[in-house]
């Protein structure tokens, strides 16, 4: 399968522990995109990579939230002293160019309890 | 900044049955508009996009929609659904740099 893949499909933890997320996006895609969604919601932009460079950062994504790219390959998605309001599905993306479709992954389902 | 509104929270159609689920979009710039389709426990499918030219857009398993620029509305439409078609279902508009911005989703309840 060449599609995108995120890792862990779903993470439980406690508040006030550190969780990463990983996403392989399909091998010549050059943009990479991770969104986040809330029951009853659309997914919401949190921030996006062209190769190796993070070129926009959404207000939504703390201080407590990093996002790396390094390489321009997979890309983890870290979140820092998890609060409860932070419980979501992380979903992943990825574009050949900016007009172009976004393929996106399963997602990750953060429940922090 | 742009906004995308889907008018319909909930959509319940029989079978064979046509379909339009409404989605209203506003910026002040040129956008790119499309529908994704979220089946249970799965990632996000493209049905179909519009970038430039002809403004009635036809995608996957049968679906179209047509842009409105002066309604600032990108329609999705079926002549016939079927009970697989039952999911929800997201638009989105971006402009060049190409985050996505999504609506709140329509779930579409096919019944037999």
């Amino acid at each position: 399968d060449t599609g995108v893949s995120q890792d862990p499909r779903h993470k439980i933890t406690k508040r006030g522990q550190n969780v990463t997320f990983r996403c392989d996006p399909i091998s010549e895609h050059n943009r990479l995109y991770w969104y986040r969604q809330t029951l009853g919601q659309g997914p919401e932009f949190l921030t996006y990579f062209q190769n190796e460079a993070q070129l926009e950062k959404s207000r939504l994504l703390s201080d407590r939230f990093s996002a790396e790219r390094p390489k321009g390959s997979f890309s983890t998605l870290e979140i820092q002293r998890t609060e409860q309001g932070d419980s979501a599905m992380y979903l992943c993306a990825s574009s050949l160019d900016t007009r172009g479709e976004q393929f996106f992954g399963p997602g990750t389902r953060l429940t922090v309890l | 900044a742009q906004s995308v509104t889907q008018l319909d929270s909930q959509v319940p159609v029989f079978e064979e049955a046509p379909v339009e689920l409404r989605c209203n979009y506003s910026s002040s710039v040129s956008v790119y508009l499309f529908w994704y389709v979220q089946y249970p426990n799965q990632g996000l499918q493209l049905l179909l996009k519009y970038l430039s030219g002809s403004t009635l857009v036809k995608g996957i398993n049968g679906f179209e929609a047509e842009f409105n620029k002066s309604q600032t509305s990108f329609h999705l439409r079926k002549p016939s659904v079927h009970i697989s078609d039952t999911a929800e279902y997201f638009c989105a508009v971006t402009r060049s740099q190409g985050n996505l911005i999504f609506g709140k989703g329509t779930k579409l309840s096919v019944k037999p």
